[in-house]
């Protein structure tokens, strides 16, 4: 069976600060790693999805992640984070035929 | 393309009463999903359909819980007798063959009083 584990279950960053959210999973083959966001009082959308090549994907609004096959992750990042980033961010992952299985969560607070 | 509805959007009900969502997802899709979400924790994989057919359901989903997609279009999750433990948000979500990027829709969420 597939998990997926958030190091962080809340982080508080100042505006312009640097973000790294963790996300480790399990799984013996070939992964479909996936970054969702919700902000407030919205549905859960995409915010950037691995699935093959560069380990180094882009999503929107200046998001990347890194998959590093060796350590079973796929931290999010982002270089100067913005007031309208607070929110929820799930890691996700997706192993041959399974269903996607999201991690708990880590929300995410920036004061302006 | 209206994206994933879902309907009701709340839904308060009391102990032992039946309750029905409706999911009507991205009408290319063929795929569609039913997580449940609680407070702190990410959404947990209910049930999920390939066209018509109910593919995979969770050992979380009891014999209370009923799912159907009877045309390949819309869905519906019926609980019955519902418990305390039931409230929760209830979300949809669909996807097209071969992709694996799930649409969600804004979810229904259950309150038993």
């Amino acid at each position: 069976a597939q998990s997926v584990s958030q190091h962080n279950h809340h982080v508080i960053l100042s505006e312009a600060a640097s973000l790294e959210l963790g996300c480790n999973y399990s799984y013996g083959g070939t992964v479909n790693l996936f970054w969702y966001v919700q902000y407030p009082g919205q549905h859960l959308q995409l915010l950037l999805k691995y699935f093959s090549g560069d380990p180094l994907v882009k999503g929107i609004k200046g998001f990347e992640a890194e998959f590093i096959k060796s350590k079973f992750s796929f931290n999010l990042r982002k270089p100067s984070v913005q007031w309208s980033d607070t929110a929820e961010y799930f890691c996700a992952v997706k192993g041959g035929y399974q269903k996607v299985t999201f991690g708990t969560g880590t929300k995410l607070q920036v004061i302006p | 393309d209206t994206g994933v509805s879902q309907d009701p959007r709340h839904k308060i009900t009391k102990r032992g009463q039946n309750v029905t969502f409706r999911c009507d997802p991205i009408s290319e899709h063929n795929r569609l999903y039913w997580y449940r979400q609680t407070l702190g924790q990410g959404p947990e994989f209910l049930t999920y359909f390939q066209n018509e057919a109910q593919l995979e359901k969770s050992r979380l989903l009891s014999d209370r819980f009923s799912a159907e997609r009877p045309k390949g279009s819309f869905s519906t999750l019926e609980i019955q007798r519902t418990e305390q433990g039931d409230s929760a948000m209830y979300l949809c979500a669909s996807t097209g063959m071969g992709a694996n990027v799930l649409t969600f829709g804004a979810g229904s969420r259950l309150t038993v009083l």
